[in-house]
């Protein structure tokens, strides 16, 4: 069975601080790897992606950096801010077949 | 930025009764999905829909549901006999080229099964 598994469960962080949160994945022919943010009563929301050709990718303060020897990618965001606070999930995707989400990561930014 | 939108935002029904959640994908987007996210737990895929056929569901979508493009702009998801189980928030959403391109999630139907 294809997975994400994601961690963790809740954070919290201050004003400021670096977030980070953990992916893993077992299928060796997932090709895409995008994170999605969703704050209360909305859709998830395509955030950053990044394919397994890179080992980082950067879009403003939200980095994903991606270890496909361990099957392993995070998203890093810097300097987080209370507007950061949301719902992040991780997914894998192998071209043509469905998303696989994580269960999802709850941030709250302290202010 | 275009939206996808979700009629109705939340829907109350009892155990055993059809339900019908709309959608209306994004004007230009050729592929659409229904995923679903019980309480708590992670976003569940349901099914894909491509050149008005299904193109991938999930063990979840059995034959209590279907789903149809009736027209040129809404894309349904109908569950033919509600179970206490089919709780959940119900996302549609759609994309421009496929699964590996960005895909644009509409706010959800919330469905209660009484």
């Amino acid at each position: 069975q294809q997975q994400v598994k994601q961690s963790p469960q809740s954070l919290i962080v201050q004003k400021g601080g670096i977030s980070i949160i953990n992916c893993a994945y077992e299928n060796t022919a997932f090709d895409y790897f995008p994170w999605y943010q969703q704050f209360p009563g909305k859709g998830p929301a395509l955030l950053i992606a990044i394919r397994p050709d890179v080992s980082e990718k950067k879009e403003g303060r939200f980095t994903i950096s991606f270890n496909k020897s361990a099957k392993q990618f995070s998203l890093h965001i810097m300097d987080s801010q209370p507007g950061d606070s949301a719902t992040y999930f991780c997914a894998a995707l192998h071209s043509g077949y469905a998303l696989n989400f994580g269960k999802g990561t709850s941030l709250l930014v302290t202010p | 930025e275009p939206e996808v939108t979700q009629t109705p935002s939340h829907q109350v029904t009892q155990m055993g009764q059809e339900v019908i959640l709309r959608c209306v994908p994004i004007s230009n987007h050729l592929y659409f999905y229904w995923y679903r996210q019980i309480l708590g737990q992670k976003v569940e895929f349901l099914v894909s829909f491509y050149n008005n056929e299904i193109s991938e569901k999930s063990e979840i979508f059995d034959d209590q549901f279907s789903v149809e493009r009736p027209d040129g702009s809404n894309f349904t998801l109908k569950i033919r006999s509600t179970k206490l189980e089919d709780s959940a928030m119900y996302f549609c959403a759609s994309s421009l080229q496929g699964m590996d391109e960005k895909l644009f999630f509409g706010s959800g139907t919330q469905l209660s099964v009484l």
